[in-house]
């Protein structure tokens, strides 16, 4: 059974360091992995999707990369802001019957950048 | 505002009411799931369509009916639930893989469900 891990639980830093958070992932075979930001009471936003066949990608400040042999990925956030304070969701997913996706998600990091 | 639409966004009821959870898309994707999300919790799949037909169900109890009348509705009908179904409720849709691509899942912004 696939299990996803995320590093740090909880994460608060000034504004305008760059971080890192982390995600592993017990079995390797997977389709993709997505990163997703959570604002409190709302809904899942996709941030960043990674081939399986793929070791990053970017987006503005954000760039996420992937280890599958090592079960690993990072999404490291450039020059933090205030607006970046959320829940960042780790989800690795398998192709399913019918061609659907079924995701595996992380418990989160919560982070808050403080002003 | 986001392309998968949820209604309502909040919804009280006791254990003996019948009510149901409805989810829109119009970005033409032909799966759409179901999630239940506890406090502090990841979400969690509870169902699975593909071509309006149920292609998973992770063994959830049969007091959550879900329905896909067509393809840009889901819904999910509540009957006779327990106060530890209160969670938030995620539906989320995607591109069937017919062709090699990859396209995340649109995620509406839930349904908050409280069981007196």
């Amino acid at each position: 059974k696939q299990e996803v891990t995320q590093i740090p639980a909880a994460l608060s830093v000034p504004e305008g360091e760059n971080l890192v958070l982390n995600c592993s992932f017990t079995d390797s075979a997977i389709y993709n992995l997505q990163w997703f930001r959570q604002d409190p009471g709302k809904g899942l936003t996709s941030l960043l999707l990674i081939q399986s066949s793929q070791r990053e990608q970017t987006s503005g400040r954000l760039n996420a990369s992937l280890d599958k042999s090592s079960g690993r990925s990072t999404l490291y956030i450039a020059a933090s802001q205030p607006g970046d304070s959320a829940t960042y969701l780790c989800a690795v997913s398998k192709l399913s019957q019918g061609g659907s996706e079924k995701l595996v998600f992380g418990k989160g990091t919560k982070l808050t950048v403080n002003p | 505002d986001t392309e998968v639409t949820q209604t309502p966004k909040h919804l009280v009821m006791g254990m003996t009411n019948k009510k149901s959870l409805k989810c829109e898309q119009h970005m033409g994707h032909r799966a759409m799931y179901w999630y239940k999300q506890k406090a502090k919790k990841p979400p969690e799949l509870m169902f699975v369509y593909s071509y309006e037909k149920l292609s998973i169900n992770e063994s959830v109890p049969s007091r959550f009916s879900p329905e896909c009348p067509n393809s840009s509705l889901l819904n999910l009908h509540l009957h006779a639930l327990q106060p530890e179904d209160s969670a938030l409720y995620l539906c989320a849709s995607s591109q069937i893989r017919v062709i090699r691509g990859h396209q995340p899942q649109h995620f509406g912004d839930g349904t908050r469900l409280s069981i007196l």
